[in-house]
């Protein structure tokens, strides 16, 4: 089945305590993204990627850092969670490099930092 | 930055009616997307409607674009209490550069009452 998966789907973590997210496409889909939500802003992009080894910066980039060493991966990773970023995240691939078709999501990962 | 705008932020209908929901934005674009999202699940692609196409179907969808008002409409005929969900619009900008970035709007939360 084609599909976006993310892990985990439930966090609770403490203050400093570095963690990641993995997200992962079995569509050889070029690009991938990742967002935040939050209530009253929607969903804000946090990094995006169009292609293995090529990142670059969305609308909310701070606090956090990703990597795609391989097609299918995108992690995010926070190196020193902080409570501002507790929130709903998402992962988010599409076919081609651009965003000119259709973003295929994954379930969300809830994180809850203390 | 938030491009897209949605209104109204809510809207609550019968089942049966039609619902249309709004989406405002502020720059040119390669292309507008409508996406679905079922409280706090992944968000699902809707429509996709690309800059020089002013009208799309899909099912008991309707999805309009006006470029020179930077406005479209999401048009649900027939309601159902499935539908209850939240409706995001999200641009995708017109960029010389390349278009690799999705700009999400705020979302109208639609209730259909059964």
């Amino acid at each position: 089945e084609a599909q976006v998966t993310q892990n985990p789907r439930y966090l609770i973590t403490v203050t400093g305590k570095k963690l990641t997210v993995t997200c992962s496409q079995n569509m050889n889909h070029e690009y991938m993204s990742w967002y935040r939500q939050d209530p009253g802003l929607g969903l804000r992009q946090i990094y995006y990627s169009m292609n293995v080894e090529v990142t670059d910066k969305g609308d909310v980039p701070e606090g956090y850092k990703v990597s795609r060493k391989e097609k299918r991966n995108f992690p995010l990773i926070l190196e020193s969670p902080s409570p501002n970023q507790t929130s709903l995240y998402f992962c988010a691939s599409s076919l081609s490099q651009q965003v000119t078709d259709t973003q295929y999501f994954g379930p969300g990962t809830r994180l809850t930092v203390l | 930055s938030q491009q897209g705008e949605e209104d109204p932020q809510a809207l609550s209908i019968q089942e049966g009616e039609n619902a249309t929901m709004n989406c405002s934005y502020k720059t040119s674009i390669n292309n507008l997307q409508w996406y679905r999202q079922n409280s706090g699940r992944g968000l699902v692609h809707l429509i996709l409607i690309r800059s020089n196409e002013r009208e799309k179907h899909s099912g008991r969808l309707r999805v309009t674009l006006d470029t020179s008002k930077k406005s479209s409409s999401l048009l649900i005929t027939a309601s159902r209490a499935a539908d209850t969900a939240s409706y995001f619009c999200a641009t995708v900008p017109d960029s010389g550069a390349g278009s690799y970035q999705l700009t999400f709007g705020k979302g109208t939360k639609l209730s259909v009452i059964p």
